[in-house]
């Protein structure tokens, strides 16, 4: 099956600065990965994707980047807020219908 | 916005009980998926279904069981349920298959304890 690692697992930042969080994956197969940001209490709410076809994504100040050869991809969060503390979780593609989870990131903004 | 519902936030039961945990959704998707979530450990797929009263093991499946008699809802039962059982638990579900054009929406959860 897929192996999703993510680092780093923590994750702080001054309010303002950006984030940068990176996944790798084994399976060359995979062609979809999502990013999900889960706050305390909550369930994981999708932020953004990106599928094997592109090479970057971009939705205001979050972005994903995909390097299919390498076989990683990274979400950056530019101008970092308070609201953007939680954990985010990458995930790709693979099987029949899965998504293998990385173990998940805590971000810290310091105010 | 997709809805996926959970009904219980929080659970506590005892050893070998008989648990289930309920799942629906409003928007008509295909499929639904049953994880849970340990510190360290991320998402694990538990089983998953992508029709009604069909179904398939995910990578744990041990220990536990579905039902899918109508679309919108999706059941997880642990048959005897045990301290290791202790977790949170997310229900999703996504229109059509992973990887092609569709996403995945997540439940709140359910966080059960088992004494």
């Amino acid at each position: 099956g897929e192996n999703v690692e993510q680092h780093p697992s923590t994750l702080s930042v001054q309010e303002g600065d950006s984030a940068v969080i990176k996944c790798t994956y084994s399976d060359s197969a995979s062609n979809y990965f999502p990013w999900y940001k889960q706050e305390l209490g909550k369930g994981p709410q999708l932020i953004i994707d990106i599928r094997s076809n592109v090479g970057e994504k971009k939705d205001q100040r979050i972005a994903v980047t995909l390097n299919k050869t390498a076989k990683h991809f990274s979400l950056h969060i530019t101008e970092t807020q308070p609201e953007d503390s939680a954990v985010y979780f990458c995930a790709a593609s693979y099987g029949n219908n899965r998504l293998a989870f990385g173990k998940g990131n805590q971000v810290v903004v310091i105010p | 916005d997709v809805k996926v519902t959970q009904s219980s936030r929080y659970l506590v039961k005892r050893t070998g009980e008989k648990v289930f945990l309920e799942c629906v959704q409003d928007m008509d998707h295909e499929n639904m998926f049953w994880y849970r979530q340990d510190p360290g450990l991320g998402l694990r797929l538990i089983y998953f279904s992508y029709d009604v009263k069909m179904k398939e093991k995910g990578d744990i499946p041990e220990g536990y069981s579905v039902s899918r008699e109508k679309k919108e809802r999706f059941s997880l039962i642990l048959e005897s349920a045990s301290t290791n059982q202790t977790s949170m638990y997310l229900c999703a579900s996504s229109l059509g298959f992973l990887g092609s054009n569709e996403k995945l929406f997540f439940g709140s959860g359910t966080q059960l304890s088992v004494l």
